[in-house]
């Protein structure tokens, strides 16, 4: 079985400053490892997946993740927030025949001016 | 052009009422999916189609019938609709079998009244 632990509901951090999102997954599977934002009222957009090989995968907007498969976990990070990263922010854990998602609970970034 | 398109975008009904949710991609893959998104945004998997075929069916109440008339298009319908039917309903498409890439749709939003 597949699961996905994101500890932080919420992550306050004022702009331009660094921030991590954390994310610890469990499978016994193949692990594809997956960040989707969601920004109000829209549909989820891929950040950045890690499927194999370098640990460090970066994405889009600035964003990167590290696979550690000893912690099994996935954090998010970026160096430098905006106002407009403000959004939610889910980890997701992939693989097996059918290739179903498993969500996290999600993370809200509030980014403050 | 929009790659997975949803509709409505919003759809608000009285309990016991039947509707349906589209969902279409351009993208040209295989396979498709609906996720419930609750009120605290947890995204859960309900059904995937690959090439019209179900491949997923996680424990939905079988008042939810997914239909898939072609492998572009998989709608949702929903019979007798309950309030904790309330929810954010997401199409996505993937290629194929993992680790491919879901590309969500925007998203509609179900207010069971």
């Amino acid at each position: 079985a597949q699961s996905v632990t994101q500890l932080d509901s919420q992550v306050p951090v004022f702009e331009e400053a660094p921030v991590e999102l954390r994310c610890n997954y469990s499978s016994s599977v193949s692990v594809y490892l997956f960040w989707y934002v969601q920004y109000p009222n829209q549909g989820l957009q891929l950040l950045l997946k890690y499927l194999s090989g370098s640990t460090l995968v970066k994405g889009i907007n600035g964003f990167e993740a590290e696979f550690n498969k000893s912690q099994t976990s996935f954090h998010l990070r970026k160096p430098s927030v905006h106002i407009s990263d403000t959004a939610e922010y889910f980890c997701a854990v992939g693989g097996g025949a059918t290739n179903k998602l498993i969500f996290g609970t999600g993370t809200l970034l509030a980014v403050q001016p | 052009d929009t790659a997975v398109s949803q509709t409505p975008k919003y759809l608000v009904t009285q309990m016991g009422n039947d509707k349906s949710i589209k969902c279409e991609q351009n993208l040209g893959h295989d396979t498709m999916y609906w996720y419930k998104q609750d009120s605290k945004k947890f995204l859960k998997i309900m059904f995937s189609y690959n090439n019209k075929e179900l491949i997923i069916n996680e424990t939905v109440p079988n008042r939810f019938s997914p239909k898939s008339p072609d492998k572009a298009h998989l709608n949702l319908h929903i019979n007798s609709l309950e309030l904790g039917d309330s929810a954010v309903y997401f199409c996505a498409s993937a290629v194929g079998g993992p680790p491919d890439t879901q590309y969500f749709g925007p998203g509609t939003r179900l207010t069971v009244l």
